[in-house]
């Protein structure tokens, strides 16, 4: 079963930096199976890149995702206040057929 | 575009079952593949199940089977997700989500349903 760990559990920056959040499988992971969502307090979360690398609609270009088999990474460019968040990464297709990391909590510095 | 649009909030008593409404707007049901998350209150989210189109049918995360039942009502564009013999553990919000993209992300998510289990 695989299981996804993110890190760090908290990050703390200040607008205008740039930010690297890392999801790690236990097993490999399909890249066209690995997501990232945005959750703000009290809404649904909102995908943010899918296939590792694709940014879903309306997603600015300061967000990108890379990585590939185990390690992926998702690369915030230049934060603005909208951005601190919590992050999720995503696997789909291996057993458990989909699972979530625990969230990394990006914050103000 | 499409739309979740979620049933309202519940309070059952532990050993109850709990059902969930999602209804879709802006395309039909049979277009799509729905899921089902859970978020316990301060936690992560938790995948509960749902239709994969690569096998055809509903699938269930293990720590679910049995308790949980995912169906979808075609003529009304309404999937619902009933959990059964609920205990303190189950308060959370569901939300159900679905794979617009084909791609096993979750593109479009309904608003939310905050079940809480409590004597």
């Amino acid at each position: 079963e695989i299981v996804l760990t993110q890190s760090p559990g908290t990050l703390s920056l200040s607008p205008g930096e740039r930010a690297t959040l890392s999801c790690r499988a236990s097993q490999s992971v399909s890249s066209s199976y690995l997501a990232w969502y945005q959750q703000k307090p009290g809404q649904a979360p909102r995908l943010l890149i899918y296939g590792a690398s694709s940014r879903a609609t309306g997603i600015p270009d300061r967000f990108s995702g890379s990585g590939s088999g185990t390690d992926f990474t998702l690369t915030i460019s230049r934060l603005e206040p909208e951005d601190f968040a919590v992050y999720y990464c995503q696997q789909y297709g291996s057993s458990p057929r989909s699972a979530f990391g625990q969230g990394t909590r990006l914050e103000i510095k | 575009q499409v739309q979740l649009v979620q049933s309202g909030a519940e309070v059952k008593k532990p050993g109850a079952s709990v059902k969930v409404s999602c209804k879709v707007s802006g395309y039909t049901l049979t277009e799509l593949s729905m899921h089902w998350v859970r978020q316990a209150p301060g936690k992560g989210l938790e995948w509960m199940g749902g239709f994969d189109p690569e096998d055809g049918e509903t699938i269930y995360a293990q720590k679910f089977q049995g308790r949980v039942t995912m169906t979808e009502d075609t003529s009304t564009d309404t999937a619902y997700m009933e959990l059964s013999s609920l205990r303190s553990e189950d308060t959370a919000v569901y939300y159900c989500a679905t794979d617009k993209l084909l791609a096993g992300a979750f593109d479009i998510w309904g608003q939310g349903t905050m079940v809480t289990v409590s004597s």
